[in-house]
């Protein structure tokens, strides 16, 4: 059964830092992998999906790696502005079924 | 991508009633999920909703608790059957796109007194 596992739980920078959000998976066998932000008791928003064929993908000052054979993902923000406090979650398709699993997520604060 | 839409965006309910969410989307998707995320918490799939068949209910999940309707390709409810406080939760629902890409309605904020 595939697992989401993201580290940290939460994280607080200043305003124009770069940083890095982590997934790890257990199931190498995965479809594509999805990164989301979730803003205080709204739904998610897409940031990025990448497929099982793709090493990274990258969206304005954001940038997703995968390595299936090491089951981890990476979401790095470049220039982190307060605007981008949210919680982050990372989601994965596997090969055997319809379903998403999701991540516990990562809980960002960016200070001015 | 897809504009999803949530009926209602929030409600409070008593204990022993049930609540109907309505989800609609902006064009034709095969197959609709439902998901809850309890407060602080990731999310957890409740059902799979395709067009003109029974729901598909993950493990701890029942339909006569959770019924699901699929009418046509561009929307679905959920209702939630007669509700306890642990019932109170962030209810969503998404769809898939493109190749594969999830994307989500602004959910329903479900309160159970």
């Amino acid at each position: 059964k595939q697992e989401v596992t993201q580290i940290p739980a939460a994280l607080s920078v200043p305003e124009g830092e770069n940083l890095v959000l982590n997934c790890s998976f257990t199931d190498s066998a995965i479809y594509n992998l999805q990164w989301f932000r979730q803003d205080p008791g709204k739904g998610l928003t897409s940031l990025l999906l990448i497929q099982s064929s793709q090493r990274e993908q990258t969206s304005g000052r954001l940038n997703a790696s995968l390595d299936k054979s090491s089951g981890r993902s990476t979401l790095y923000i470049a220039a982190s502005q307060p605007g981008d406090s949210a919680t982050y979650l990372c989601a994965v398709k596997d090969n055997y079924g319809q379903n998403f699993v999701f991540g516990p997520g990562t809980r960002l604060s960016v200070l001015p | 991508s897809a504009v999803i839409s949530q009926k209602p965006s929030r409600d409070i309910c008593q204990r022993g009633t049930s609540l109907t969410i309505q989800c609609q989307v902006d064009s034709q998707v095969t197959m609709m999920f439902w998901y809850r995320q309890q407060p602080g918490q990731s999310l957890t799939l409740i059902a799979t909703a395709n067009q003109g068949s029974e729901a598909t209910y993950e493990s701890g999940f029942v339909i006569d608790k959770f019924p699901i309707s699929r009418p046509n390709l561009t929307f679905s409810t959920l209702t939630v059957s007669n509700m306890s406080p642990e019932d109170s939760s962030i209810y969503l629902c998404s769809v898939e796109k493109g190749y594969n890409e999830q994307f989500f309605g602004p959910g329903t904020r479900l309160t159970v007194l």
